[in-house]
């Protein structure tokens, strides 16, 4: 097993650059995915494999990756961005594990 | 579209099984793996199990591993999680979800709306 390491709260106000970051040892080798989890709904698929966008998302999510840590980053954030955000990633023997979820405000 | 809905949830023993389902709708389901999941509230999801779209390949979580099994009908599409010996930390909510279509089987595209499970004496 693997740990994903994310900041429990990220803050920013309507219109700025929200960026949430991932690190862990696993994403080196492999890749990360980030779902937007909003109260009393399942999580919604927004990134992956470290910077595609999955067809609904808007232009204003998008991701990367430096050495070992990948950062979601939705640039002009609005009021219904808010919520939790998870990481992702799965290792070589086939188990799949969350970061511990940050949450937008904004 | 893609519609994912469970069901089997409620309320349970400790020691106890249940087994939940997941009817799919939207997408060919023989084609793709599938995932259980389960959160607790307040809590980050867990990836519970996997198998392959032909159901040959299967991944276990090993918090769970001995007692849940995942399975599927791909005639009747729908996806299965057998859980026995049911503790109290087993309380979540427990999504199924599919992989992403022709990309990954590391992820997971669309979630169903959960379907909670208590343990409780």
């Amino acid at each position: 097993s693997y740990d994903l390491a994310q900041p429990p709260s990220v803050s920013v106000s309507p219109g700025q650059t929200a960026r949430i970051t991932c690190s862990g040892d696993a994403l080196a080798k492999q890749y990360a995915y980030w779902y937007r989890q909003k109260p009393g709904q399942a999580p919604v698929l927004v990134i992956y494999k470290f910077t595609q966008r999955p067809s609904g998302i808007p232009e204003r999510f998008s991701g990367s990756r430096s050495g070992t840590t990948v950062t979601l980053t939705i640039s002009g954030v609005q009021a219904e961005d808010e919520g939790d955000y998870y990481c992702q990633s799965a290792d070589s023997a086939g188990t799949y594990v969350f970061g511990g979820g940050s949450k937008l405000t904004v | 579209q893609v519609q994912l809905v469970e069901s089997g949830g409620g309320v349970v023993q400790p020691g106890g099984s249940l087994t939940l389902s997941c009817a799919a709708s939207g997408f060919i389901f023989s084609s793709l793996g599938m995932h259980w999941i389960r959160q607790t509230p307040g809590k980050g999801p867990e990836w519970l199990a996997f198998i392959r779209y032909d159901g040959d390949f299967i991944y276990t979580a090993d918090s769970v591993k001995g007692r849940f099994t995942i399975s599927r009908d791909n005639s009747k599409d729908t996806l299965f999680l057998q859980m026995h010996s049911l503790r109290t930390e087993d309380t979540a909510v427990y999504y199924c979800a599919n992989s992403i279509e022709g990309v990954t089987d590391d992820a997971f595209d669309t979630w169903g709306q959960g379907t909670m499970v208590t343990v409780s004496s």
